[in-house]
């Protein structure tokens, strides 16, 4: 079954709108989540390290102002595009990794479009 | 620091052909090596790894990668392939003896379309 829950699997918003992506760990605690991005046709981009109970950890270039990671629980984290414009259309995709760290589980990834 | 790259974009193939998607990597240190598959609107499934031991490992569909040090490629196999196997696959490494998977690099992918 699903180890990772990604929700909502599509979301269409206005221009300066927020949105938020949750990504959910069924399997087990999860200390560590990670989220990506997408481009069409593209790899994945890792964004941030969601870490539980602290800081997120940003790769360079990432706003974090933009993209709001909250990691409250050892079972959720959230990321929040704030005030979305059409270049942050995209999809993006949490991952978490095993128990042993040595391999990752991804959630169905969430489609992004701005209006 | 770490490089993936997939040398085919793009590869169409008929069913029930075999077919090879390949996968060559660069890294100062040694590496865990991965594969995975995202099928349309989905996100990604890992589809075989090798961490260590033998080099030849194998997925429950079919699919097969051999990691191959001297000329750090892990190209990924299928005998014969079927309409299902159409899809998006992503090599990936991280560097031991961090285990932190996290830090994969992805390379760019492979789209792979089997014609009937």
């Amino acid at each position: 079954g699903a180890v990772v829950s990604q929700h909502p699997s599509w979301v269409i918003c206005k221009s300066g709108t927020s949105v938020k992506i949750e990504c959910r760990s069924l399997d087990f605690q999860a200390t560590t989540m990670f989220w990506y991005r997408q481009f069409p046709k593209q790899s994945l981009m890792l964004m941030a390290t969601s870490n539980e109970g602290s800081k997120a950890t940003y790769e360079q270039g990432v706003e974090k102002d933009k993209f709001l990671i909250n990691h409250a629980s050892l079972t959720l984290s959230t990321l929040t595009v704030t005030s979305a414009h059409p270049e942050d259309s995209s999809f993006y995709i949490c991952s978490i990794p095993s128990e042993g760290r040595e391999k990752l589980f991804f959630g169905s990834g969430t489609q992004l479009s701005v209006l | 620091a770490q490089s993936v790259t997939q040398l085919d974009s793009q590869v169409p193939v008929f069913e029930e052909a075999p077919v090879e998607l390949r996968c060559n990597y660069s890294s100062s240190v040694s590496v865990y090596l991965f594969w995975y598959v995202q099928y349309p609107n989905q996100g990604l499934q890992l589809l075989l790894k090798y961490l260590s031991g033998s080099t030849l490992v194998e997925s429950i569909n079919g699919f097969e990668a051999e990691f191959n040090k001297s000329q750090t490629s892990f190209h990924l196999r299928k005998p014969s392939v079927h309409i299902s196997d159409t899809a998006e696959y992503f090599c990936a490494v991280s560097e031991r003896p961090n285990t932190n998977a996290g830090k994969s690099t992805f390379g760019d992918g492979t789209t792979l379309t089997v014609k009937p």
